[in-house]
């Protein structure tokens, strides 16, 4: 079992739906949960960061997670052609590296 | 704030070379982070390094290696380059050891034929 699984997709959704992106993982010890946006031949941009099982909002985003479950999601509200990019979730613990998921590519068509 | 600066942006090498990548970590960065990023693949680790010294390393053969200079800047080496080191190179920057908010660069793409 892979320590990080996210769908790969592709995603493809109409301009102002809502997406829910998802991770798991199986190593309980991480504690600290990222969301990363990557546009097409650019490095991550860091979203979201939580250190808590439960919400944490920013703006259209929300970031969930569920230590209980092994479970974290994003969600993009009111999704615009400007959100298409790969989604890449993180995990680290209190003393080692941090862990990228593989990512899911976003479509949002106007 | 100028960001995370990686030199140089595009780079082919031929099988058995080696290759120095650069990583200009943000201002008041201390800790640098460097990432192997296949074609649809989620970031590689390959090591850390905080205040000059090495804090962590990934799965990687020892002819990956590195260095993080007094101004937190730093490299990445690569010898006897093998055409699965074809990839984007990706430097992250964090102003502490334990703060998981990185900063990436956009990467050096390796092109190794």
């Amino acid at each position: 079992q892979k320590e990080v699984e996210q769908d790969p997709g592709p995603l493809s959704v109409p301009e102002g739906a809502i997406v829910s992106l998802n991770c798991t993982y199986s190593n309980s010890a991480f504690q600290y949960f990222m969301w990363y946006r990557q546009y097409s031949r650019k490095g991550p941009e860091l979203l979201m960061y939580t250190y808590s099982s439960g919400n944490k909002e920013d703006g259209r985003f929300t970031a969930q997670v569920d230590k209980s479950s092994k479970y974290i999601s994003l969600f993009i509200r009111d999704s615009q052609p400007s959100d298409s990019a790969t989604y890449l979730c993180a995990l680290g613990t209190s003393y080692d590296k941090v862990i990228f998921g593989p990512g899911t590519s976003l479509s949002v068509i106007p | 704030e100028t960001g995370v600066t990686q030199s140089p942006t595009h780079l082919i090498k031929t099988r058995g070379q080696q290759v120095t990548l650069r990583c200009s970590s943000q201002s008041g960065h201390n800790t640098v982070s460097w990432y192997q990023q296949a074609l649809g693949q989620g970031p590689q680790f390959i090591f850390q390094y905080y205040r000059e010294e090495e804090n962590g390393r990934g799965n990687f053969p020892p002819r990956f290696s590195g260095l993080q200079f007094p101004n937190y800047s730093s490299e990445l080496n690569v010898n006897a380059l093998e055409l699965d080191d074809s990839a984007l190179y990706l430097c992250a920057s964090s102003p502490a050891l334990r703060d998981y908010g990185y900063t990436f660069g956009s990467g050096t793409r390796l092109t190794v034929v």
